[in-house]
């Protein structure tokens, strides 16, 4: 069965530089979350769509935007970048919300801000 | 306040012991409750979850969970675990109102299952 695709798995920046974080739901899936996990923590939410519009918003700083496009993938784009905003990223996907769906998570991507 | 707490960040055991990993979690209202596991340098995985009715719920790998709501609890248990049962857990909750569908995570329970 397809699964969340996050691209890319590994990203090296540097300080102050922005970098865009890609998520290709589950076919069908309508609601894309965004969250991070920083080392040793549990995962934080940062942002969640639906249907192309922001559904809700967690702990998501201003330098950090995201999108839900037309085919309903997902992108987070991170700017001046620091260095604690290294963290795996990941996305998950579910069928609606609000109707606590499963969400199915992608494998993340791996920032290290340097 | 509306939170998730794993009683226990470590959790070693013995293979073929069983196991239980607690959770317990705080709301004013309705939850659905989750168990994902995460290999290390990998991601999230649905172990089971509690939305309604029954309130055991068998999950994959020989997992299940009870939901307790008098008691606020969604523990994990095995009866019998395995070394390839060694990863991080999280229990996670979704709150109702306004809040649904994102998941609160709590800080995770590391189990070891030692030879």
């Amino acid at each position: 069965a397809a699964g969340v695709i996050q691209s890319p798995r590994h990203l090296i920046k540097e300080k102050r530089e922005t970098a865009t974080l890609k998520c290709y739901p589950i076919p069908r899936h309508d609601t894309v979350y965004w969250y991070q996990q920083g080392p040793g923590q549990d995962p934080q939410f940062l942002i969640s769509f639906y249907e192309k519009m922001q559904s809700d918003k967690g702990s998501i700083p201003d330098r950090f935007s995201a999108q839900q496009f037309s085919d309903y993938h997902s992108e987070l784009n991170m700017s001046s970048l620091e260095l604690g905003d290294s963290a795996l990223y990941f996305c998950a996907s579910s069928l609606s919300e609000p109707s606590a769906e499963t969400q199915y998570f992608g494998p993340g991507t791996r920032l290290l801000v340097l | 306040a509306q939170s998730v707490t794993q009683l226990d960040s470590q959790v070693p055991v013995f293979e073929e012991a069983p196991v239980e990993l607690r959770c317990n979690y705080s709301s004013s209202v309705s939850v659905y409750l989750f168990w994902y596991v995460q290999y290390p340098n990998q991601g999230l995985q649905l172990l089971l979850k509690y939305l309604s009715g029954s309130t055991l719920v068998k999950g994959i790998n020989g997992f299940e969970a009870e939901f307790n709501k008098s008691q606020t609890s969604f523990h994990l248990r095995k009866p019998s675990v395995h070394i390839s049962d060694t990863a991080e857990y999280f229990c996670a909750v979704t709150f109702g109102g306004t809040s649904y569908g994102k998941l609160t995570f709590g800080q995770g329970t590391i189990l070891t299952v030692h030879p």
